[in-house]
């Protein structure tokens, strides 16, 4: 069964606009992290959070976690037509260490 | 250049055939992952490996083995047991964690059954 759980399943936003997702979980969890996925490709790294950590930024990009509700967004700020791509979130499961669990993804569409 | 080498990168394998996806990996990373992803879904995972001569199934083993005989290589065989194999394979690998590190991916496999 999937572990995390993102949505929407699909967001298409204007260029210049912010998008959110979220990403739900169901165990308790070492890390929490985000990927991007352009079609047909690998996924690439975009930022980790840790489980005692609630907020975190990399350029464009903030993402929270509340270990409380067993979840976490990532805001992309001042959306560009790049941006179009899938965004997974993924977390390190407690007392499995190196056991990563995927979502499902969030779509993300820029429309220019 | 240090990175994650999937191969081939298209194989089409006919019903009934036994088929080897190819993974390696020059990062020194302990943790190797082979993941499944159908067309517009998430990521499944099929084995993963935390050490040389040892691995432990994910969420959907079943028609697949694997093996983990050197650091640097995590092949992936795809038996004429998995009875819907066509899809988009992707491995995976990561230093040993701690909690914090980051999983690096290769490029992917796309598997057709013909």
């Amino acid at each position: 069964s999937q572990q995390g759980e993102e949505d929407p399943q699909a967001l298409s936003i204007q260029e210049g606009e912010n998008a959110t997702m979220n990403c739900s979980y169901k165990t308790s969890i070492n890390n929490l992290q985000w990927y991007r996925q352009n079609s047909g490709r690998g996924l690439v790294h975009l930022i980790l959070i840790r489980s005692n950590e609630r907020e975190k930024h990399s350029g464009r990009l903030r993402v929270t976690l509340d270990t409380s509700k067993k979840s976490s967004s990532l805001l992309i700020t001042a959306s560009r037509a790049a941006d179009t791509a899938s965004y997974f979130c993924a977390t390190v499961v407690m007392n499995r260490d190196d056991k990563i669990i995927f979502g499902k993804g969030t779509r993300l569409h820029i429309l220019p | 250049d240090g990175g994650i080498t999937q191969s081939p990168k298209y194989l089409f394998r006919k019903e009934g055939q036994n088929v080897t996806l190819s993974c390696e990996q020059n990062l020194n990373h302990d943790a190797m992952y082979w993941y499944r992803q159908d067309p517009g879904q998430g990521l499944r995972l099929i084995y993963y490996s935390q050490i040389v001569n040892d691995f432990q199934k994910g969420d959907i083993a079943e028609g697949y083995s694997v093996s983990r005989e050197k650091k640097e290589s995590f092949p992936l065989t795809v038996t004429s047991a998995q009875k819907n194999p066509t899809a988009f394979y992707l491995c995976a690998s990561m230093a040993h964690t701690g909690g914090g590190n980051t999983i690096y991916f290769g490029e992917g496999s796309w598997l057709t059954v013909v």
